[in-house]
């Protein structure tokens, strides 16, 4: 079982739709990463999260720390935001371990 | 853009080859992380350095080294290349060692086939 699981592995919503995207891991941690990787390959960072909530537009990070639970919304969802979504945890090292992430198309 | 220049954006190769990648950090960045993500694997943590120094070591075969120079670029050493190696590799930079509170910039990664 990995340490990180995403769901739902593909996502596919229409424009404007809200969308809700799940990380859970097994192993206590100090912080989690949420990235974005678009079709071209590139890694976006989206958020860092050690607790609580976080919100950068239409994007909205959340974490439990009790429950090993973060989500990722989105709000108007809109076809630019078609990506790879990617969770990644970081435990008492500098070693990230990554989800094996959600793949999500938005369609007009 | 990032700020985090990797080159070359693609390489195609021979098995038992040898080959070099290279980043350089967003400025003022001392932290430097090699990422390598494969269709089977998924992304991977290789290796960090800190301001010259190596910070942490992750699933790095033994046929792979990095370093960083001192004007803080990074070059990744791939050697006796196996189609196995056949993968996006990423770097990213970070300001201090301790990413825990800070995001992390990707470079656009390059792609290695192995053939």
């Amino acid at each position: 079982k990995n340490e990180v699981e995403q769901s739902p592995q593909n996502l596919t919503a229409q424009e404007g739709e809200f969308i809700t995207i799940n990380c859970s891991y097994s192993v206590g941690i100090s912080a989690l990463h949420w990235l974005q990787q678009h079709p071209g390959g590139g890694i976006v960072s989206l958020f860092m999260l050690s607790s609580g909530k976080k919100k950068h537009g239409r994007l909205i990070a959340t974490i439990n720390i009790q429950e090993k639970h973060s989500s990722l919304h989105i709000t108007a969802s809109h076809p630019r935001d078609s990506a790879v979504y990617i969770c990644a945890v970081r435990r008492n090292t500098d070693k990230l371990i990554f989800g094996t992430g959600t793949r999500l198309q938005v369609f007009p | 853009d990032s700020g985090v220049t990797q080159t070359p954006k693609h390489l195609i190769t021979a098995t038992g080859q040898r080959v070099t990648l290279r980043c350089s950090p967003r400025s003022g960045d001392l932290s430097v992380y090699w990422y390598q993500q494969s269709l089977d694997q998924g992304l991977q943590f290789l290796i960090q350095y800190y301001n010259g120094e190596e910070r942490a070591k992750g699933n790095i075969l033994e046929r792979f080294s990095a370093q960083q120079f001192p004007d803080l670029h990074s070059e990744l050493n791939l050697s006796s290349l196996e189609l196995g190696d056949s993968a996006l590799y990423f770097c990213a930079s970070s300001a201090g060692f301790r990413p825990t509170n800070e995001k992390l910039f990707f470079g656009s990664g390059t792609q290695l086939s192995v053939l």
